[in-house]
């Protein structure tokens, strides 16, 4: 079963707009993380935040958490057709350590 | 430094006949993870070896599902019988081990089609 869920399902914005998604989840969480998926390729990191880090930043990506609404976003600034992918959130479960639960993920398509 | 690596890449199968996939994990990582990824889905783990020791595998359908990781480095996925449901993209991931919701690597996956 998925714990975390993304929204919205899918995104489209034009060069340079910003793209923003959400990931809820349902447990206490020792951290999230942010991956990245090109189509037909493996999953690639971008950034990870601790439950007790409240927002982090890395380049053109600013992530947030919230552990009190169990939610955490991702913004994408300035964005770029490159950055055309399905995001995924992945959590790592407090009561199963070393478990990454993903989520659905966002379509993002950035239109040139 | 290599990533993981993964083969074949692709695959076609009939429904009930045997396959197996094999992972290369990055050099010095003793935590390998083998997820299976539905069209518009996100990943789902199947099974999690700490060095040769399976940690979790709870999610590993084990009466057609079987995995090995010998000598703690490459690892085997193997199905036999294969279902027309089995048909999704293997992914094999691998971290350094012995934190806690590590980053995960990952190689390009086999994509598995039954007919």
């Amino acid at each position: 079963s998925q714990q975390g869920e993304e929204d919205p399902q899918a995104l489209s914005i034009q060069e340079g707009e910003n793209a923003t998604m959400n990931c809820s989840y349902k447990t206490s969480i020792n951290n999230l993380q942010w991956y990245r998926q090109n189509s037909g390729r493996g999953l690639v990191h971008l950034i990870l935040i601790r439950s007790n880090e409240r927002e982090k930043h890395s380049g053109r990506l600013r992530v947030t958490l919230d552990t009190s609404k169990k939610s955490s976003s991702l913004l994408i600034t300035a964005s770029r057709a490159a950055d055309t992918a399905s995001y995924f959130c992945a959590t790592d479960d407090r009561s199963n350590a070393g478990k990454s639960t993903f989520g659905d993920g966002t379509t993002l398509t950035v239109k040139p | 430094e290599a990533g993981v690596v993964q083969s074949p890449r692709y695959k076609i199968i009939e429904k009930k006949q045997p396959v197996a996939f094999w992972c290369n994990p990055i050099s010095g990582h003793n935590t390998l993870y083998w997820y299976r990824q539905n069209l518009g889905q996100g990943p789902e783990l199947l099974i999690r070896y700490e060095n040769e020791e399976a940690v979790d595998d709870s999610q590993l359908p084990k009466d057609r599902f079987s995995a090995e990781r010998l000598k703690g480095v490459d690892s085997t996925l193997k199905i036999q019988p294969a279902e027309l449901g089995d048909s999704a993209v293997y992914l094999c991931a691998s971290s350094p081990g012995g934190g806690r919701g590590e980053t995960q690597y990952f190689g390009p996956g086999t994509r598995l089609l039954v007919l």
